[in-house]
C-alpha cells in the first residue's frame, strides 16, 4: 500500500509558466513534507520542505502548498526555467526520519 | 568539504557474487538510509540506523545486509540472495534519527549493473 502517491508522472511546461506537481498522503502521523530535486545521475536534493502547522511556504520561485484536511500538498514553480528540467520527488516522514517517496515527477522546461 | 561520499560510482558484479557499496559521511549525523531507484518507482527504503551498532530493515531489505560500527560509515552488501539487483543505490544521511523528522542529505549515488 503506497502511502505518498504522486502526480503527474511526467509534465512539459513552456519557459516561463508554472509548473505544479501533486502529492497526497495517508498517515495523518507525518510531520514533515519535504521536496527533493533530482538531475540524472545524481543524488537528491532538498528543494524546499513544509511542516503540517503551516499551509504554504515561499522560498524564492518554488512554493509548498500545505492542505492538511484533505492531505495533500503540492509544488508550484513559478517562471519555470530550462534549469528546473529534473525528476522531483515528493516525501513524507514520521518523527523517526523515515521517509516515503513518491514516485516522482519528470518536469522538462522548453525553451 | 562535508557532504556524504559513494563509491564506487560505478560497479558490475556477475551473478552469484557479492558486493560491498561504501557510504561514508562527515556532517556528524545520527542517522544513515539506503535507498535503491529503479526507473518510475521512486525511492525504496532498504535498510536504515539510527545509531552507531543498530539497524533496522526497510520496505524491501531481502538479500541485503548492513553494519554501522561507526558513525560516519554504513556500507551495503547486496548477496547473491538478491535476485534483481541492478538499480541506482543511494546513501543519506539525516541530523536526528528520533524526534522531529529532518531533512535527508544524499549522496551521489552507485550504479549497480549485474553481468
Amino acid at each position: 500500500q503506497q502511502q505518498v502517491k504522486q502526480s503527474p508522472q511526467s509534465l512539459i511546461v513552456q519557459k516561463g509558466g508554472i509548473s505544479i506537481i501533486n502529492c497526497a498522503y495517508e498517515n495523518t502521523a507525518f510531520d514533515y513534507f519535504p521536496w527533493y530535486q533530482q538531475f540524472p545521475g545524481k543524488g537528491p536534493a532538498l528543494l524546499i520542505a513544509i511542516r503540517p502547522d503551516v499551509s504554504e511556504k515561499k522560498e524564492g520561485r518554488f512554493t509548498i502548498s500545505f492542505n492538511k484536511s484533505a492531505k495533500q500538498f503540492s509544488l508550484h514553480i513559478m517562471d519555470s526555467q530550462p534549469g528546473d528540467s529534473a525528476t522531483y520527488f515528493c516525501a513524507a516522514s514520521l518523527n523517526a526520519g523515515k521517509s516515503t517517496f513518491g514516485d516522482g515527477t519528470t518536469l522538462t522546461v522548453k525553451p | 568539504d562535508g557532504g556524504i561520499t559513494q563509491s564506487p560510482k560505478y560497479l558490475f558484479r556477475k551473478e552469484g557474487q557479492n558486493v560491498t557499496l561504501s557510504c561514508e559521511q562527515n556532517l556528524n549525523h545520527d542517522a544513515m538510509y539506503w535507498y535503491r531507484q529503479d526507473p518510475g518507482q521512486g525511492l525504496r527504503l532498504i535498510y536504515y540506523s539510527q545509531i552507531v551498532n543498530d539497524f533496522q530493515k526497510g520496505d524491501i531489505a531481502e538479500g541485503y545486509s548492513v553494519s554501522r560500527e561507526k558513525k560516519e560509515s554504513f556500507p551495503l552488501t547486496v548477496t547473491s540472495a538478491q535476485k534483481n539487483p541492478t538499480a541506482f543505490y543511494l546513501c543519506a544521511s539525516s541530523v536526528t534519527g528520533t524526534g522531529l523528522a529532518d531533512t535527508q542529505y544524499f549522496g551521489p549515488g552507485t550504479r549497480l549493473t549485474v553481468l
